[in-house]
């Protein structure tokens, strides 16, 4: 069956721009993480979404980071006037339930490079 | 949730069984131990995860120490795509929280 995609798979932005990250979880999974890994480290954690609703966003760097989840399946993490240190891989993650027994599904994430 | 302990590096001949170790000392009795891999240019993968029993299932087996300080993950015959960065995390067992990724222990299986 269809696993978590995101899109675009590689982004390149001037330092300055907006970008916006997109990512399609599992059908059906209630939960949803978004992680950023930068190069040659483990993926830290942004922010968590229970269906449309974000109750953790105490991983964002900065109120540059906002991240959406409307109608509680498509999830969206904008980076506005991006810096060259917000280069790095961007994952999503959806579970299935809403405790942490559940596994975490990862898409391949979305590479972003700030020149 | 409690500090995990791995080595940066080991190698594993293909074909041979690799046991990765993890030492978790400061667990807590209602904490799980975890099991991702990251392979290169992907996203992370769940392997397995356990409370005290061991446990196995199709990709590898869990053995947890009686006191549950350590555990090691064991892939029975490695190949050579199971070249990886392999992730032992703990997690209490609760709502669900994010995934905390230490350095991991960079698996190469040898040809």
């Amino acid at each position: 069956g269809a696993g978590v995609s995101q899109s675009p798979r590689y982004k390149v932005a001037k330092r300055g721009q907006d970008v916006a990250l997109r990512c399609d979880p599992i059908s059906g999974h209630v939960s949803l993480f978004w992680y950023q890994q930068a190069l040659g480290q483990g993926p830290e954690f942004l922010t968590y979404f229970q269906n449309e609703a974000q109750l953790d966003k105490s991983g964002l760097p900065s109120d540059r980071f906002f991240a959406e989840r409307p109608e509680g399946s498509v999830s969206t993490l904008k980076i506005q006037r991006t810096q060259q240190e917000d280069s790095a891989v961007y994952l999503c993650a959806s579970s299935p339930g809403r405790n942490s027994l559940h596994e975490q599904y990862f898409g391949p994430g979305t590479r972003l490079t700030v020149t | 949730d409690a500090k995990t302990t791995q080595p940066t590096s080991m190698d594993c001949a293909e074909g041979r069984a690799a046991n990765l170790p993890c030492n978790h000392s400061t667990i807590s009795g209602n904490e799980y131990v975890y099991w991702y891999r990251q392979i290169h240019s992907q996203g992370p993968q769940y392997i397995i995860h356990g409370l005290k029993n061991n446990e196995t299932n199709e990709m590898a087996s869990l053995i947890i120490t009686e006191d549950r300080k350590s555990s090691t993950l064991i892939l029975p015959h490695a190949t050579l795509r199971d070249t990886a960065v392999y992730y032992c995390i703990v997690m209490g067992w609760g709502s669900a929280r994010q995934l905390t990724f230490g350095s991991g222990t960079q698996l190469t299986v040898l040809p």
